[in-house]
């Protein structure tokens, strides 16, 4: 059975810190790495990587994929309130449509 | 606006009762799927579907009915066999059925039995 796992479950920090999220996985026939952000109600895209893209960037975020190692960090350099939400994991494999989600992390930054 | 709407937004329901959650998609989505959201256990799939009138059991069926008549429509029943129907429905789709790329996600109807 495909696993994901995500640490830590919770997280406060104070504005302008720097965070590390991590996302461990256990999946037959890797294909993809997604990672969400879920401030309310839908999840909304942030990252995917793969064997032919393991890093990637949008401004203050960062992801990396560790293939050897079966994880995932997401960085969040000089957070902001607005980076409050809880941060979704998923992995993809081939052979079906499916993803795998983790439990998540909730992030809370205290301005 | 292209995009994926679900309705209602809020929904109560009476223990014993069948209720049905609409997902609709205008984005000319092969795949769709229903996840279900419960405090502290992320996303689990529900059902999901690759294409027009064929669709597969999720990690969590039992309870759930869908159907796939169309393209851009994927309504999720709840049967009064769901014994814990109570949660946060989300609705996804995504483009190539084959094809790496991200699901997109509607914005959830919240679900609760009285």
């Amino acid at each position: 059975e495909d696993k994901v796992v995500q640490s830590p479950l919770s997280l406060v920090v104070h504005e302008g810190d720097t965070v590390t999220l991590n996302c461990s996985y256990e999946v037959t026939n890797f294909r993809s790495l997604l990672w969400y952000k879920q401030e309310k109600k839908a999840p909304t895209f942030l990252f995917m990587l793969t064997s032919s893209g393991i890093e990637k960037k949008s401004g203050r975020l960062s992801s990396i994929l560790d293939k050897k190692e079966l994880s995932s960090i997401l960085n969040i350099t000089a957070t902001q309130t607005g980076d409050s939400a809880i941060y979704l994991c998923a992995v993809g494999n081939f052979g079906n449509e499916k993803l795998t989600f983790g439990t998540g992390t909730r992030l809370t930054i205290i301005p | 606006d292209g995009g994926i709407t679900q309705s209602p937004k809020y929904l109560f329901r009476k223990e014993g009762q069948n209720v049905t959650l609409s997902c609709e998609q205008n984005l000319n989505h092969d795949a769709m799927y229903w996840y279900r959201q419960d405090p502290g256990q992320g996303l689990r799939l529900i059902y999901y579907s690759q294409i027009v009138n064929d669709f597969q059991k999720g990690d969590i069926a039992e309870g759930y009915s869908v159907s796939r008549e169309k393209k851009e429509s994927f309504p999720l029943t709840v049967t009064s066999a769901q014994k814990n129907p109570t949660a946060f429905y989300l609705c996804a789709s995504k483009g190539l059925v084959q094809g790496v790329g991200e699901q997109f996600f509607g914005p959830g109807t919240r679900l609760t039995v009285l």
